[in-house]
Parts: C-alpha cells; sequence; structure tokens
C-alpha cells in the first residue's frame, strides 16, 4: 500500500468510448503525474500537476485529457482512442518544493491496465 | 531530451548468482533514483543517488553512482526469487530549469531470478 489508489485496475474499451481513470493520494503531497507504461519502453510522463501548475508532454495526443480538481485527485479522461493507447497507466504523487532539490520520491499507485478494441 | 539507457533489457539467473544491471546517460545527472516493480504493481523506490562515487547498500543490493554522475549500477549478491522483477533507473538532469523537476524513466532491466 503506497497511499495512491488508482480504479479501475482494469478497463477495456472500444474506439468511440468515452471512460476515465481515477487516483488519489493519501499522502498530502503536492504534485500528482500520469505516465503510461508499455512493454519494453520507458515509462513515458504524461501530465504533472505540480504547485498548481500543469505541465504537459507535448507529444501526448488530445484523446487524453487530464483534470485535477484538488491535490489529491487526478483523473485521465480517454476518448476515441486507438489500440496502440492500450497500456499500463500510473498515477504517482510526490511532495515538490519549487526551487529546491530534494531527490523526492515518487509514490506510484498500482496502475490502471487499459485495452483499446 | 536526454536519453537513459539501461542494459542488459532481460536477464535470467539461478538462485544464489550475482548480477549487475547498468544504467547510463550522455548527459550528467543531477540525481538518479532506483525502482522496482513486481508484477501487478507500480514502480517501489529503492534508492537515491546524488554525489559522484557514491555507494549505497541496501541489505544484498549495492547501487553506485559513477564519479561523472553519467552512470549507475546495481549489483544483487546472493539473488533470491523475491528478487525478480522489473529494475527502472529514473534520472533527474537539471536542478535550475527544472527545479522542481520531473524524473525520466529508462525502460528498465527485467530479472528473472529461478528456484
Amino acid at each position: 500500500e503506497t497511499g495512491v489508489t488508482q480504479t479501475p485496475r482494469h478497463l477495456v474499451m472500444g474506439m468511440t468510448n468515452k471512460k476515465s481513470l481515477k487516483c488519489e493520494q493519501h499522502l498530502g503531497h503536492n504534485a500528482m503525474y500520469w505516465y503510461k507504461q508499455s512493454a519494453k519502453k520507458p515509462l513515458e510522463l504524461m501530465f504533472v500537476y505540480s504547485l498548481e501548475e500543469r505541465v504537459e508532454n507535448n507529444s501526448v495526443p488530445s484523446r487524453f485529457s487530464p483534470e485535477c480538481p484538488n491535490s489529491s485527485h487526478l483523473f485521465l479522461h480517454l476518448h476515441t482512442l486507438q489500440p496502440e493507447d492500450s497500456a499500463l497507466y500510473l498515477c504517482a504523487s510526490s511532495q515538490e518544493d519549487r526551487g529546491l532539490w530534494s531527490g523526492n520520491t515518487i509514490y506510484f499507485g498500482e496502475g490502471s491496465w487499459l485495452t483499446v478494441v | 531530451t536526454q536519453l537513459l539507457e539501461q542494459s542488459p533489457q532481460f536477464l535470467s539467473i539461478q538462485e544464489g548468482e550475482n548480477l549487475t544491471v547498468y544504467c547510463n546517460s550522455s548527459s550528467v545527472f543531477s540525481s538518479l533514483q532506483w525502482y522496482r516493480q513486481e508484477p501487478g504493481e507500480g514502480p517501489v523506490l529503492l534508492v537515491t543517488v546524488v554525489t559522484g562515487g557514491e555507494v549505497k547498500k541496501l541489505k544484498r543490493l549495492t547501487f553506485q553512482f559513477g564519479d561523472a554522475r553519467k552512470d549507475s549500477s546495481l549489483h544483487i549478491t546472493a539473488a533470491q526469487p523475491g528478487d525478480t522483477g522489473l529494475y527502472l533507473c529514473a534520472g533527474r538532469w537539471s536542478l535550475i530549469t527544472d527545479s522542481w523537476g520531473k524524473f525520466q524513466f529508462g525502460a528498465g532491466t527485467q530479472v528473472v531470478v529461478t528456484p
């Protein structure tokens, strides 16, 4: 139990569906992340919400849309996905201090396995 | 974008053997972390290294950070089946422009230890 909870753990969706992944952290952290993990590829950072700012990886398609209503909750809204979007989506959180390096630990959830058919 | 390479991609050994996995970059890391990910779970932090030449030990795991801070290694002594997992390194390169910064992960080394 890392303090980061993701739901659902498994999701199968069609290419025309709209679904959302949910993440909640119970650690009091001020930064939350979405990562994509595909087989034999590096973890890809998709989105970061940190200190009330959102930072995006410009290579992430617009069919992925994040939402962070507060510092404890993070969503990833999915629509019109492609089969190549099938992957493990990991949510993570950390405590970040702007201007200071602290070697922060990133705490990951167990991930949501997404299959697009 | 800085590239972070891990080798080997896959390693299968017998229980009791030793193993070493590597993490390399062409750029100098400001810090580097090692994670282990077990099947069905998210990655879990093992160690953070900061200083060139630093060596840290965690039971049977020894982590070394290169003197030039461009590479790191993880050595496991007398591996056990419980050491099976995906070992990921994550590097952070900039202290100034990326001060609240993001770690960039490698693709990982899949380690399988058979009884």
